[in-house]
């Protein structure tokens, strides 16, 4: 399996613009999960998915973020209108949910400059 | 107070020693326990799963859970340089996972 795969790995924006992350999970995993990672705040958990159903969406900054997850293959997570703050590198995991002990895998990683 | 915490470090061990971490955790339905391992510029990769109090050991590592105690803790063995990364402790309940602030460990040959 070629694991969690995320697009673009890297984005340099400028202040204003529109980021779209786009995140493949592993195939069969149930769950999906969004997390920002910065240094002064560590790894949060933005929203996670489950059967492509919205769960808890409680870590999303504000309305300037948004998450979808069209089908059990896909989701985007766009910020609109970017700010400089949005800075991070903002990962993607993916999880099959039974027991509650699943693992999550994690993709590489988007990195998203704001200017 | 943050739902689970752990030492910034940085720890530093020298090569062949034992690194221990720690975290513990406030929330007493959490169910599972993960450590994960996250060298500079690379995404947390799974380390060891522990789900049930007293110890688990795969190879060189060893976890260790007191859910009474509410803390997790991970022992490193013979540490190597390679070993030196940043560990996250993360914890599950109520059907999310949430981490620690993760303890960077540098093993100096």
């Amino acid at each position: 399996d070629a694991g969690v795969i995320q697009s673009p790995r890297h984005e340099v924006t400028e202040m204003g613009q529109e980021v779209t992350l786009r995140c493949k999970p592993i195939s069969g995993h149930n769950s999906l999960f969004w997390y920002r990672q910065t240094m002064m705040r560590g790894l949060e958990l933005l929203i996670y998915f489950n059967n492509n159903v919205p769960i808890d969406d409680s870590g999303m900054p504000e309305d300037r973020f948004s998450a979808k997850m069209p089908n059990a293959s896909f989701s985007t997570l766009k910020i609109q209108p970017s700010e400089p703050r949005d800075s991070a590198v903002y990962f993607c995991a993916s999880s099959l949910q039974t027991s509650g002990r699943e693992t999550q895998y994690f993709g590489p990683g988007t990195r998203l400059l704001v200017l | 107070q943050k739902e689970v915490e752990q030492n910034s470090g940085p720890l530093s061990v020298p090569e062949g020693a034992i690194a221990s971490l720690n975290c513990t955790y406030s929330d007493r339905v959490s169910q599972s326990f993960f450590w994960y391992r996250q060298y500079s510029g690379k995404s947390p990769e799974l380390i060891m799963s522990i789900y049930s109090n007293g110890d688990k050991e795969d190879g060189r590592f060893t976890a260790q859970l007191n859910k009474a105690s509410q803390y997790v803790s991970l022992l490193i063995r013979d540490s190597q340089p390679s070993d030196s990364a940043t560990y996250l402790c993360a914890v599950t309940g109520n059907n999310d996972m949430r981490f620690g602030a993760g303890t960077r460990l540098t093993v100096k040959p």
